[in-house]
């Protein structure tokens, strides 16, 4: 199956510091990448969906300049936490689609330690 | 290490089937497990969720019982609509809520 590789999977920053997150599909092109945050013990919640070439689409609540995200090309979408604080750490998962509707195929996921 | 099961797929079934998508687990503890679900187009919705043995999750008809014996979590629904039609995921968080862990997807066609 598809391979969706994100790097790194565990990350400790101190506060005010940014961190990149990246996610690759590593054998297919991916139109669109979504990003997702966990909270201990809750369910994903998702962040913000990413087409190549284009400006992310943010969910309600999300900040857009706190959580920057580029998606550059067909195989490659950063998230860039921005002056980090200790409420940011979490588990944040990126997951990738070949095209619209197609199944989604997941990263590893990375864990945020801000303090 | 932890992981998650699930069938395969493609599903196809008639509108007011049966379904079931098989979910097996593997982890140490107790983890906490979840279906999501993704509609065409769309990204992952929660479709359920389970935190302890014997619990039963519910949701839009659907059902999954946090079986610990048989370290499974079996979706289930009596009667399948064409809106129904997407891929469904078990998944898994483990005790911390550190990490979360999918099964491949199981993509279901209703079909009326």
């Amino acid at each position: 199956g598809a391979v969706v590789s994100q790097h790194p999977s565990r990350v400790i920053c101190k506060s005010g510091t940014s961190v990149k997150i990246e996610c690759r599909s590593l054998d297919f092109q991916a139109t669109t990448m979504f990003w997702y945050r966990q909270f201990p013990k809750q369910s994903l919640m998702l962040m913000a969906t990413s087409n190549e070439g284009s400006k992310a689409t943010y969910e309600q609540g999300v900040e857009k300049d706190k959580f920057l995200i580029n998606h550059a090309s067909l195989t490659l979408s950063t998230l860039t936490v921005t002056s980090a604080h200790p409420e940011d750490s979490s588990f944040y998962i990126c997951s990738a689609t070949r095209t619209k509707g197609e199944k989604l195929f997941f990263g590893s996921g990375t864990q945020l330690s801000v303090l | 290490g932890d992981s998650v099961t699930q069938m395969e797929g493609p599903v196809t079934l008639s509108e007011e089937a049966f379904l079931t998508i098989n979910c097996t687990y593997t982890a140490t503890g107790y983890p906490s497990l979840f279906w999501y679900v993704q509609y065409p187009g769309e990204g992952l919705q929660l479709l359920l969720k389970a935190t302890k043995a014997d619990d039963k999750g519910s949701n839009k008809g659907f059902e999954a019982t946090y079986r610990k014996e048989t370290t499974s979590f079996h979706l289930e629904k009596g009667s399948v609509q064409v809106s129904d039609s997407a891929v469904y995921f078990c998944a898994l968080s483990d005790l911390g809520g550190n990490q979360f862990y999918f099964g491949t997807g199981t993509s279901l066609t209703v079909i009326p």
